[in-house]
């Protein structure tokens, strides 16, 4: 049992070009997040979603698409990259509504 | 909307030492609430959650919890820690974005251990 695992551990992308980030879970899970990580901000809610097919805006959503094509995969895409978007970014799973969340081990991301 | 403040952004707390970190919520309704912790370059790891009921939590790794609702507070403690606790520790609300529950985090608490 893999759990929350996500591809790429690291990447670095050069202003302007686009990316995909992969979240896969082996849980059955069926809410899924995407958040981002700066220093001093805790974690901030990109998008997420509440099953497969479906997605939703979180707190953060300007300058990101996602899709949720399978029930374990939850796909975070970047169109044209912006430093602002340097970031460490987490992908999350959750069995139901008042369960706890379980993370993966994140992706750093820079974007020069 | 919900948000969640932890005031202290680090503590340094003696091995073997007690340990109280703090956490203040506002949310319009009953809370749902999460202490996470993350080592470094590792994902958030859950230690306790509080839904309903006993308002004192227990969680992994000897770490408690109260939920006060006169105080909207959601102190995290331990009566001794030990070196391995040095980590970020994150407090969070459940939170309703358009049916969903994301989480809200405060923005953390670095804890370091003095030997």
């Amino acid at each position: 049992n893999a759990g929350v695992t996500q591809t790429p551990k690291f990447r670095v992308l050069k202003t302007g070009q686009s990316m995909t980030l992969l979240c896969a879970q082996d849980m059955n899970h069926e809410y899924m997040y995407w958040y981002r990580q700066d220093p001093g901000m805790g974690l901030r809610l990109i998008h997420y979603s509440v099953g497969e097919g479906t997605t939703a805006k979180g707190e953060v959503p300007d300058g990101y698409n996602v899709s949720r094509l399978k029930k374990q995969n939850f796909l975070l895409g970047l169109e044209s990259a912006a430093p602002s978007q340097t970031s460490v970014y987490f992908c999350a799973s959750q069995q139901a509504r008042y369960n706890e969340q379980f993370f993966g081990p994140g992706t750093r991301l820079t974007v020069l | 909307a919900q948000s969640v403040t932890q005031p202290d952004i680090h503590i340094t707390v003696s091995e073997g030492a007690s340990l109280e970190l703090r956490c203040n919520y506002s949310y319009g309704a009953t809370p749902y609430l999460f202490w996470y912790v993350q080592s470094p370059g590792q994902g958030l790891q859950l230690l306790l959650k509080y839904f309903s009921g006993d308002t004192l939590v227990q969680g992994i790794k000897g770490f408690e919890a109260e939920f006060k609702r006169s105080q909207s507070s959601f102190n995290l403690r331990k009566p001794s820690v030990h070196w391995s606790d040095a980590a970020e520790y994150f407090c969070a609300v459940g939170a309703r974005f358009g049916g969903a529950d994301g989480l809200t985090f405060g923005k953390g608490t670095h804890l370091i251990i003095q030997p």
